[in-house]
């Protein structure tokens, strides 16, 4: 069965420029949240999406930071002005509801040089 | 300089022997535990949760012993097999709080032949 996917599964740029990063839950998933794992390091929370909510922000380390999702389906994390603190790789996950297991994709190895 | 982050505490044992990986969470807030699995390059991998109404929760090869007294979590992996080597993570939600997990640092588990 299809699992989280996420897009690109690298991506290098330059610093100061936008990027964008995909992801798409697990079918019937209505909670989406995205994280970050620096090097070596556990994951960040970021953002939490449910259904149609309002997403709970609380993670986002600054406002350079977005993310968007339509309804139950796709969601888009977006980095403005990329800095080369903002190297990681960015995972998505998502689950049934907010009380069941998260389920990860394989993340976005973004690298800013 | 050196980076803590990138010493991930190490636990080495024999092919066949039991592990067990042990964890301690910060808040006592939190009603929802997880572990997670994490191969080089992949995604975590759900394993198994406990809320916090229980003490024990077994699966399949695995055990989760939760004591919310000295806030302390541990994963049990019984007859270790090379397929198991990865960085295990422990995560916490809190009740009522932000809706995303917190993660610990990890511990990587090593597999003797």
């Amino acid at each position: 069965g299809a699992g989280v996917s996420q897009s690109p599964s690298n991506k290098v740029t330059e610093k100061g420029k936008d990027v964008e990063l995909r992801c798409d839950p697990i079918s019937g998933h209505t909670a989406l949240y995205w994280y970050r794992q620096r090097l070596g390091q556990g994951l960040e929370f970021l953002i939490y999406f449910q259904g149609n909510s309002a997403p709970d922000k609380s993670g986002l380390p600054s406002d350079r930071f977005s993310a968007e999702r339509t309804g139950e389906s796709v969601s888009t994390l977006t980095i403005q002005r990329t800095q080369q603190e903002d190297s990681a790789v960015y995972l998505c996950a998502s689950s049934p509801d907010r009380n069941q297991p998260q389920h990860f994709g394989d993340g976005t190895r973004l690298s800013i040089l | 300089g050196e980076s803590v982050g990138l010493h991930l505490p190490t636990l080495s044992v024999q092919e066949g022997d039991n592990s067990i990986i042990n964890c301690a969470y910060s808040n006592s807030a939190s009603d929802y535990f997880i572990w997670y699995k994490q191969e080089s390059g992949k995604g975590p991998q759900f394993i198994i949760d406990i809320r916090s109404n229980m003490d024990k929760r077994q699966g399949q090869r695995v055990t989760v012993l939760l004591n919310k007294t000295v806030k302390h979590l541990s994963l049990q992996i019984a007859a270790t097999q090379p397929g198991d080597s990865a960085v295990y993570f422990c995560a916490e939600k809190v009740g009522g709080g932000a809706d995303g997990l917190t993660f610990g640092k990890g511990t990587h588990l090593i597999i003797q032949p």
